[in-house]
């Protein structure tokens, strides 16, 4: 079955770049997206098709892809970034929704 | 406000039946596609089922096999996951979640709080 795979774990210290993989055979295809998860919240989508920043997230969040990965970047990053992020996308057929394992983002 | 509120979860035994709601406000409901996604405390995201906005298409994760249905009721803006021979392993949080309605774009732009499952003995 489809599988993304991003890394489990990601640390940076504050106001440095902190930056998420997420691989999969169908991402030269299909858009990837991404999603926050703060603990005891629901996620919060942070980027839509690959890059796209959606209103109200801050512009240190960005995204870009190459072949079959796609990436988050997250400039000067603060404390309230701590979080688990999470890649989605969508398999060759177009049909059915994947989403990675999860990269937990410790602010040291 | 936008908003998706989940109702239903609980506790039920191994083999039997519950039945989630999702109650939408704030939007059209009948112009979107709608999800349910699930996740095991402590784990990661997993994708149960979509469906389109006039129920045209529907789509299940392979793991389900058969046990679960999604259906929608645009006149009540209310969306439903009929969940059949549960197991243990379906113990869950489970969010419904809007698709947006960018062009090309598959993303879940809005989610419900959750509503928590679990089934054991």
């Amino acid at each position: 079955s489809y599988e993304l795979t991003q890394p489990p774990s990601v640390s940076v210290s504050p106001g440095q770049t902190a930056t998420i993989t997420c691989s999969g055979d169908a991402l030269p295809k299909q858009y990837g997206y991404w999603y926050q998860q703060r603990p005891g919240q629901a996620p919060v989508l942070v980027i839509y098709k690959d890059s796209e920043r959606p209103s109200g997230i801050p512009e240190r969040f960005s995204g870009s892809s190459s072949g079959t990965t796609v990436t988050l970047s997250i400039s000067g990053v603060q404390a309230e970034d701590e979080a688990d992020y999470y890649c989605q996308s969508l398999d060759t057929s177009g049909i059915y929704v994947k989403f990675g394992g999860g990269t937990k983002l410790t602010v040291l | 406000e936008v908003q998706l509120v989940e109702s239903g979860g609980g506790l039920v035994k191994p083999g039997g039946s519950l039945r989630l709601s999702c109650a939408a406000s704030g939007f059209t409901f009948s112009r979107y596609n709608m999800n349910w996604v699930r996740q095991v405390p402590g784990k990661g995201l997993e994708w149960v089922s979509s469906i389109s906005s006039s129920s045209s298409y529907i789509y299940y994760a392979d793991s389900l096999k058969g046990r679960f249905t999604i259906s929608r009721d645009n006149a009540k803006n209310s969306l439903f996951l009929q969940m059949n021979s549960l197991r243990a392993e379906d113990t869950a949080v489970y969010y419904c979640a809007r698709t947006t309605t960018v062009t090309n774009s598959d993303a879940f732009d809005i989610w419900g709080q959750g509503t928590m499952v679990t089934v054991s003995s």
